[in-house]
């Protein structure tokens, strides 16, 4: 059983349009990350959230952790090609170590 | 500053053989994660080690381990190779070790090194 999942696992959208991917699961984070991973490349963080409710927004790119802090979103306005990648959330629990990922959400924006 | 790099980048090898992975974390980080990826399964977590110590352990057989050297480079070998393994390994370093919960600690990732095994 997967802890985190995300949703779509794949995504192909034209330039210009707006996207929304979901990362849900029904155990409670402190914190919520997301990465963009790039083929031939490691994930690279993209924001960290860690109030439930909590929003935060990078350029066209926004975050929100839930209330209950067990599900977050990523909205990306204005989708440009640059943004394709695989998008990836990871929760940490607790006093783990660790930090635990969902499968991804492939995107492709087509120019 | 330089980034965190994980030698060799790609390699091949046969089921049976053990392979080792070595991952050089950023200056002045003491904690290094190791994790797998897959398109089956995603990012799994192998283990962490902070000042030379494994601090966690994700659940994988015992022919997965690791170790830290005293200036935090990471080595992780795989012994008796199966073609499951085939993978990319993802190193991983922070500034310290311990919970990445609260949001503080954040990882910063090499660019892999892709194993496959024949």
């Amino acid at each position: 059983t997967q802890l985190l999942e995300q949703s779509p696992q794949f995504l192909s959208i034209q330039e210009g349009e707006n996207l929304t991917v979901y990362c849900n699961s029904s155990s409670v984070f402190s914190s919520l990350q997301w990465y963009r991973q790039e083929p031939g490349e490691g994930p690279v963080l993209l924001v960290t959230v860690v109030t439930g409710g909590e929003v935060k927004k990078l350029k066209r790119l926004t975050f929100q952790f839930g209330d209950a802090r067990k599900d977050s979103s990523l909205h990306i306005t204005a989708a440009q090609p640059g943004d394709t990648g695989l998008y990836l959330c990871a929760g940490g629990r607790g006093s783990q170590g660790n930090l635990i990922f969902g499968k991804g959400t492939k995107l492709s924006v087509k120019p | 500053k330089a980034g965190v790099t994980q030698t060799p980048r790609y390699l091949i090898k046969t089921r049976g053989q053990q392979v080792t992975l070595s991952c050089s974390p950023i200056s002045g980080h003491r904690s290094v994660s190791w994790y797998q990826q897959t398109p089956g399964q995603g990012l799994q977590f192998l283990f962490e080690y902070f000042s030379e110590t494994q601090r966690n352990k994700g659940n994988f057989p015992g022919r997965f381990s690791g170790r830290q050297f005293s200036n935090s480079r990471s080595e992780m070998n795989v012994s008796t190779l199966e073609l499951g393994d085939s993978a990319l390994y993802l190193c991983a370093s922070s500034p310290r070790g311990g919970a990445l919960s609260s949001g503080a600690n954040v990882l910063t990732f090499g660019a892999g090194s892709r194993l496959t095994v024949l």
